[in-house]
C-alpha cells in the first residue's frame, strides 16, 4: 500500500482560477513533506518543504499546507495560470531515513 | 551551474542489450539516485548513493546496477535490458542523506526496450 495518497488524480481547471490538490501519508516518523512540480517531459522541481512544527509555506502563487496531527497536506494554486499545467508530486520523509515516499501525482491542465 | 544532466534524452534498445544511463552533476552533492518513472506507479527508487564509493539498493533494484567512482558521477547500467524496463529513468542527487536536503532531478532518460 502507498504511504502517500493523492487526489484527485487529475483535474481541468480554467485559467485564472484557484484550485486545491490533497495529499495524505502514512510515513512515520515524519521529518518533513516537500511539494514538488513536474513539467511534461522534464524532472521535478521542489515548490515547498514543510517540517513537522510548520503548517504553512508559500512560494508565489503555490501555498501547502499541513496539519502532521491528521497526516495531511495541501497544495492550493491562485489564479491559476496555463504555465501551471503540469504534474505535482507529494514527497513525505521520515526521520532518519534518506528514502522519500513518493505520491503518484496530480495532474493539473489549466485551460484559457 | 548546469545542475545535473542525463545522457541520452531518450533510447530505443533492443531487449538482450546493455545500455548505460549517464548522470553528472556539479554541485559536489554527496548523495544521488536513480528512479524510474512509470505510468500509474509514480516515482520509484532504483539505486543510491550516499557518497562517492557507497551504493545501495532501492525498491526496485532488480536488472539494474550501479557505480559511484567519484563524487559527479553515477551511471546506472542494464546488464540485459528487458521489455519490462521500458520506462523513463531520473537521477537525482542532494547535498547530504537522511532526506532533510531538497533532491535535485535530472531532465530524464526515456528508454524503450523492444
Amino acid at each position: 500500500k502507498n504511504q502517500v495518497e493523492q487526489s484527485p488524480q487529475s483535474l481541468i481547471i480554467l485559467e485564472g482560477k484557484n484550485c486545491t490538490l490533497q495529499c495524505n501519508y502514512t510515513v512515520s516518523p515524519f521529518s518533513n513533506l516537500r511539494w514538488y512540480k513536474q513539467d511534461t517531459g522534464r524532472g521535478p522541481v521542489s515548490l515547498t518543504i514543510m517540517t513537522f512544527s510548520e503548517n504553512t509555506k508559500s512560494n508565489g502563487r503555490y501555498t501547502a499546507t499541513l496539519d502532521a496531527d491528521t497526516k495531511q497536506s495541501s497544495l492550493h494554486i491562485t489564479a491559476s495560470q496555463l504555465s501551471d499545467s503540469a504534474s505535482y508530486i507529494c514527497v513525505v520523509s521520515a526521520n532518519g531515513n534518506n528514502r522519500l515516499a513518493f505520491g503518484k501525482g496530480n495532474q493539473v491542465v489549466v485551460i484559457p | 551551474i548546469a545542475g545535473i544532466t542525463q545522457a541520452p534524452t531518450s533510447q530505443i534498445l533492443a531487449a538482450g542489450r546493455r545500455m548505460t544511463l549517464r548522470c553528472t552533476q556539479d554541485m559536489r552533492h554527496n548523495a544521488m539516485y536513480w528512479y524510474r518513472q512509470d505510468l500509474g506507479l509514480g516515482l520509484r527508487l532504483i539505486h543510491y548513493s550516499n557518497t562517492a564509493g557507497t551504493t545501495g539498493k532501492g525498491e526496485v533494484p532488480d536488472g539494474y546496477s550501479v557505480s559511484r567512482a567519484n563524487t559527479d558521477d553515477f551511471p546506472l547500467t542494464l546488464a540485459s535490458a528487458v521489455p519490462s524496463q521500458t520506462s523513463v529513468y531520473f537521477c537525482a542527487s542532494s547535498d547530504s542523506t537522511g532526506g532533510a536536503d531538497t533532491q535535485y532531478f535530472g531532465p530524464g532518460t526515456r528508454l524503450t526496450v523492444l
